[in-house]
């Protein structure tokens, strides 16, 4: 079964100051989507990022990138300019495009709690 | 985007008896929705897999028996916790995929999650 590790429980930024959240996964199927969640104190899970495993590029929006390293199975999330309402659980997931118990299934990592700082 | 709502957003019932939560999208058709289970600041662990007109898929260690899923329409799925139990509180989220909404995110909305507190 894939496995997601997101190996910082919580960590913590100044405002305005970037921010590298980790996640790394393990999975040998060639198709994949690797997704980046906020979750607030609310609970509602927002979609922030997302990267194929076909992509050539690291994707990006707004001040969310995505820091894809194939070779390593690690796709980090960094957010830019940080501000007070970026604090959040933070959840990397990744989704299996062909074949396989998994496939279609999202698949979390444990999350980081990202708090932001004045 | 896509709406995806879930009612009640807050449940709390005596040990013993069965909570009903129900999953809607409320703009485009759901072939498949899933349900997810989360502990306080723990990740979203996958329960089932709900497709409509058909059984739902349970995950490794999920009691079927125990939490009923309903998907009899293409907007509606419904979770029932039968004989609830204090460890069954829970934050109970579920998702809609829209097969017709552009990937990635078109792939998977997420309702704003239920939270159920057994006493």
């Amino acid at each position: 079964a894939q496995k997601i590790t997101q190996t910082q429980p919580g960590m913590f930024v100044q405002e305005k100051e970037a921010v590298t959240l980790d996640c790394t996964y393990d999975t040998s199927d060639p198709s994949y989507g690797l997704f980046w969640y906020k979750q607030p104190s609310s609970g509602e899970m927002i979609f922030l990022i997302y990267q194929g495993s076909y992509d050539q590029q690291n994707a990006t929006e707004g001040r969310y990138s995505l820091n894809f390293q194939k070779a390593r199975k690690s796709a980090n999330l960094v957010i830019s300019a940080s501000q007070l309402g970026d604090s959040a659980m933070y959840f990397c997931a990744q989704k299996i495009y062909a074949g396989g118990t998994s496939y279609g299934k999202l698949t979390f990592g444990q999350g980081t709690i990202l708090t932001v700082h004045p | 985007g896509a709406v995806v709502s879930q009612h009640p957003s807050r449940v709390i019932c005596k040990s013993g008896t069965s909570v009903k939560i129900e999953c809607r999208s409320l703009d485009f058709q759901a072939t498949t929705m899933f349900w997810y289970r989360q502990f306080p600041k723990k990740s979203l662990m996958l329960m089932a897999t709900s497709n409509e007109g058909s059984k739902a898929t349970y995950e490794q260690g999920v009691e079927k028996d125990k939490f009923l899923i309903n998907h009899a329409s293409l907007t509606l799925s419904t979770l029932t916790v039968t004989s609830a139990h204090p460890e069954d509180s829970s934050f109970y989220i579920c998702s809609a995929r829209d097969l017709l909404g552009r990937p990635p995110a078109g792939e998977q909305f997420f309702g704003p999650g239920t939270r159920l507190t057994v006493l």
